[in-house]
């Protein structure tokens, strides 16, 4: 079956605009997070969404960051008036259930200029 | 504050070789510790895990070694391959978190031929 999948795989934005990332997370996982990787940097945690659950927002690093999910499908990651420092890959993965196992997703590599 | 701490940053080792990264953890509430393989360009892989009730898993030239007491673990790779080569992070989760996990800051392994 498919795993996960994101897009785009590759994003140039100027600072100041908005971006929206897309995840595709693998069919029945009712689990779903998002990370962001600096470059030479460990994963850092973003948003958590467990079904229709409200989601855990602890790990956004300011109010410029939100994140949606529809039930147990897709999700978007959207970074409003981006800023040099948001240039990262931002990876989605999901899980089948709660602290089960997660799939990872290819990333999306965003540059702000 | 950086929950897991990684090291080496990189590593080199010449092929049939051991490579040996390790990971050192504080909080006392993690019960699930994976190690993820990532290659250039994609997103992290499940390699092995452990729980804190084993101090040893063996997964074919992977191995786990985890002490409690000292609060570390390590990834021991028997018979190194230049296929192996890759950044490996260490993770783990709070037991009574939604399952988001805490990244080390990643060692880039290089196999020499």
């Amino acid at each position: 079956g498919a795993g996960v999948s994101q897009s785009p795989s590759n994003k140039v934005t100027e600072k100041g605009k908005d971006v929206e990332l897309r995840c595709d997370p693998i069919s029945g996982h009712t689990a779903l997070y998002w990370y962001r990787q600096r470059l030479g940097q460990g994963l850092e945690f973003l948003i958590y969404f467990q079904g229709n659950s409200a989601p855990d927002k602890s790990g956004l690093p300011s109010d410029r960051f939100s994140a949606e999910r529809t039930g147990e499908s897709v999700s978007t990651l959207t970074i409003q008036r981006t800023q040099q420092e948001d240039s990262a890959v931002y990876l989605c993965a999901s899980s089948p259930a709660r602290a089960g196992e997660q799939f990872f997703g290819p990333g999306t590599r965003l540059t702000v200029l | 504050q950086q929950q897991v701490k990684q090291s080496p940053q990189s590593l080199i080792v010449q092929k049939g070789g051991i490579s040996i990264i390790n990971c050192a953890y504080e909080n006392t509430a993690f019960d699930y510790f994976p190690w993820y393989q990532q290659f250039p360009g994609k997103g992290p892989a499940l390699l092995i895990a452990i729980r804190p009730d084993v101090s040893e898993k063996k997964e074919g030239r992977f191995t786990i070694s985890f002490n409690k007491s000292a609060k570390q673990f390590s990834l021991h790779i028997m018979d190194s391959q230049p296929g192996d080569s890759a950044t490996y992070f260490c993770a783990a989760r709070d037991g009574g978190s939604q399952g988001n996990l805490i990244f080390g800051k990643g060692t880039k392994l290089s196999v020499k031929p």
